[in-house]
């Protein structure tokens, strides 16, 4: 069963506005989240990332806020470039876990 | 260079021969896992080494596939008589520690024929 949800295949944001990708999970012992970007034929690159402790994690451009109650969280990409169009993956790890839960990703293009 | 390396990058086989696939980590990283990306899906995990150790191959599909890292570095995932279904991108990474972010190699892309 999906444990991690991207319900999103793809997103088209133009550039200079704010991209929102977004992530569920169901397992509620998820507590540490993460964001991978994936260009085609390279591997997954970290992100950014958040703990279960907090609801909010910047850095540069990209912010991840989380939702415990709702079990949500989304990555926010202000302003929004063309090299920012990737496939975006959302990861959690559970307590004390340190295998990655994967969602199917989130597909964005950023258009000039 | 200084990230994690995979070869081969491509690798085809015909449906019964076994493969080795290799991940060179980033140096010093403890931790190691391996994933498997099928076509649209996110990666899932196979296995994961502490050093030499193997603490969890859990995620292992079946007794054909096996994983070793005997000197804690290299490690080798080897799956013997393939089928169709192994073909896959599989993915290693490494972490300084388990819970670190994990540093992702760029692949071998495993199509069996």
């Amino acid at each position: 069963d999906q444990q991690v949800k991207q319900n999103s295949p793809s997103l088209s944001v133009q550039e200079g506005r704010i991209s929102i990708l977004n992530c569920d999970y169901t397992n509620s012992m998820f507590d540490y989240f993460l964001w991978y970007k994936k260009y085609p034929a390279e591997g997954p690159t970290f992100l950014i990332s958040i703990s279960s402790i907090k609801d909010k994690n910047e850095d540069g451009r990209f912010t991840v806020f989380l939702n415990k109650s709702a079990k949500h969280l989304s990555l926010h990409i202000v302003p929004s470039q063309p090299g920012d169009s990737a496939v975006y993956f959302c990861a959690a790890l559970r307590v004390s876990g340190y295998a990655l839960n994967f969602g199917k990703g989130t597909s964005l293009l950023v258009t000039p | 260079g200084a990230g994690v390396s995979q070869s081969p990058r491509y690798k085809v086989a015909k449906r019964g021969q076994d493969v080795a696939l290799r991940c060179d980590p980033i140096s010093g990283h403890v931790s190691l896992f391996w994933y498997q990306q099928a076509l649209g899906q996110g990666p899932e995990f196979l296995t994961y080494f502490q050093n030499e150790a193997q603490l969890d191959k859990s995620g292992l599909p079946s007794d054909r596939f096996f994983a070793e890292r005997p000197e804690g570095s290299v490690s080798t995932l080897k799956i013997q008589r393939t089928q169709q279904e192994d073909s896959a991108v599989y993915l290693c990474a490494s972490s300084l520690l388990s819970r670190e972010p994990q540093h992702f190699g760029d692949g071998t892309r495993l199509s069996i024929l």
